[in-house]
This record gives C-alpha cells, structure tokens and sequence, in this order.
C-alpha cells in the first residue's frame, strides 16, 4: 500500500502562535490531499481538500484564514493553524485517495496538538 | 446531515472469540462504503471498500456484509487473537460528494 507521513506526531504550543503540521506522502505522487479533524469520542470529520498548485476546499464551517493549507509540490501538503487557541487542540491526521476509485484513502498516523 | 454510526462503541472479548460490529449510513446517494482498522499509534489501513448491494469480503479471518438497500454493514472478526485489537472505522461515501462521512468507530479489546 501506499505510505503517507506526518510530522510532527504531537506538539504542545502556547496561545496564539502558529503551527505547521507537514504531511507527505513517501511512494507516489499525491494530486489530492485531505485534512481531517477528529475531538475526542467523535469521528474523523473532513476540514479541506488540498489539491497540488491551487486554493484548498474548505468544509462549511472550517475557517480558512485560521487553517491555511498549502499543497505546493506532489509530495507535501502543509496545514498552519494559525493563532492557535485551546479549543483546537486536537487530532488532526491527512490522507490521500492516490486516484484510486471509490476514493479509498491513505492516511498519515495523525498529530495531536494541545494549545496552553 | 448525513449521520454514520457504529455499535458498539467498544467491545472486549476473550482470546478466540468471534465478534461483529455494525455500522449504519444514509440507504440514499450510496457510492461506497470502506472499513478502516486503526491501531493505536499508526495509521488507520483499509480493510474493505464495499460497492456493491449484497457484497460480501473477507481477508484472512475478517469479513464484512453490505446491504445498501437498508443502509448497514456488518464487519465480523473470527477467533479474535490479540493483535486484532484495535480502532475499526467505517466510511459512508455519498454519490453526491465522493467525501468520506465516518462513523465514531468500534474499539475492539481482544484479551489473551
């Protein structure tokens, strides 16, 4: 299968600083990526779609000045929270569908993020 | 809102004990319907990518049922060993979107 990476796998960050969560994917060339969130006892819920050289989609809902997404290269997808706050402290884990059908996913093992 | 859900929310079984978990979706706009394992620390993998009604697949000692018409899918595991333990997703994918809607997920436990 496919292997998607994520770095950092935790981090702990002081009130309104910003943060970058990388996700890579290690064996193919990732035209889409997909970032999730998931709180703790809910599931994983979808915040945007990254696609390689343009403007993510973002869910209804997910604010897209405070969660920028760049998808520069077929390798990398960025997510910056940016002047984090203690109520996005959470799970965030990305994916990629690789062009499969039925849009099977790919997942990196995630990050969790705490903000003070 | 689409709504996913998965019973039961845990389980715990002995060593050698067969299991089965649910998970239920919209029985409208059905595209596919995929089963993810998720051990702690890693990856969530796929284990199945259901499409059609009436589809049923089976890896090793795991399968899983899918009735579209009704809206469910069962994921059963026989002869539970240890290293089964571990998260297990579902995902509704809807015709309209192509996104994944998922289920909380069922905790399995399984004690030597």
């Amino acid at each position: 299968g496919a292997v998607v990476s994520q770095h950092p796998s935790w981090v702990i960050c002081k009130s309104g600083t910003s943060v970058k969560i990388e996700c890579r994917s290690l064996d193919f060339q990732a035209t889409t990526m997909f970032w999730y969130r998931q709180f703790p006892k809910q599931s994983l819920m979808l915040m945007a779609t990254s696609n390689e050289g343009s403007k993510a989609t973002y869910e209804q809902g997910v604010e897209k000045d405070k969660f920028l997404i760049n998808h520069a290269s077929l390798t990398l997808s960025t997510l910056t929270v940016t002047s984090a706050h203690p109520e996005d402290s959470s799970f965030y884990i990305c994916s990629s569908n690789r062009a499969l059908s039925y849009n099977e996913q790919f997942f990196g093992p995630g990050t969790r993020l705490t903000v003070l | 809102i689409l709504n996913v859900e998965q019973s039961p929310q845990s389980l715990h079984v002995q060593e050698g004990d067969s299991t089965n978990f649910t998970c239920s979706f919209p029985s409208s706009n059905f595209y596919a319907l995929h089963w993810y394992r998720w051990e702690t620390a890693k990856s969530p993998e796929a284990l199945f990518v259901m499409t059609l009604n009436g589809d049923e697949k089976k890896k090793g000692r795991i399968s899983a049922t899918l009735n579209t018409k009704e809206g469910y899918s069962y994921l059963y595991i026989k002869g539970s060993q240890p290293e089964d333990s571990a998260t297990y997703l579902c995902a509704f994918v809807s015709s309209n979107t192509g996104k994944l809607i998922f289920g909380q997920g069922t905790t399995l436990q399984v004690k030597p």
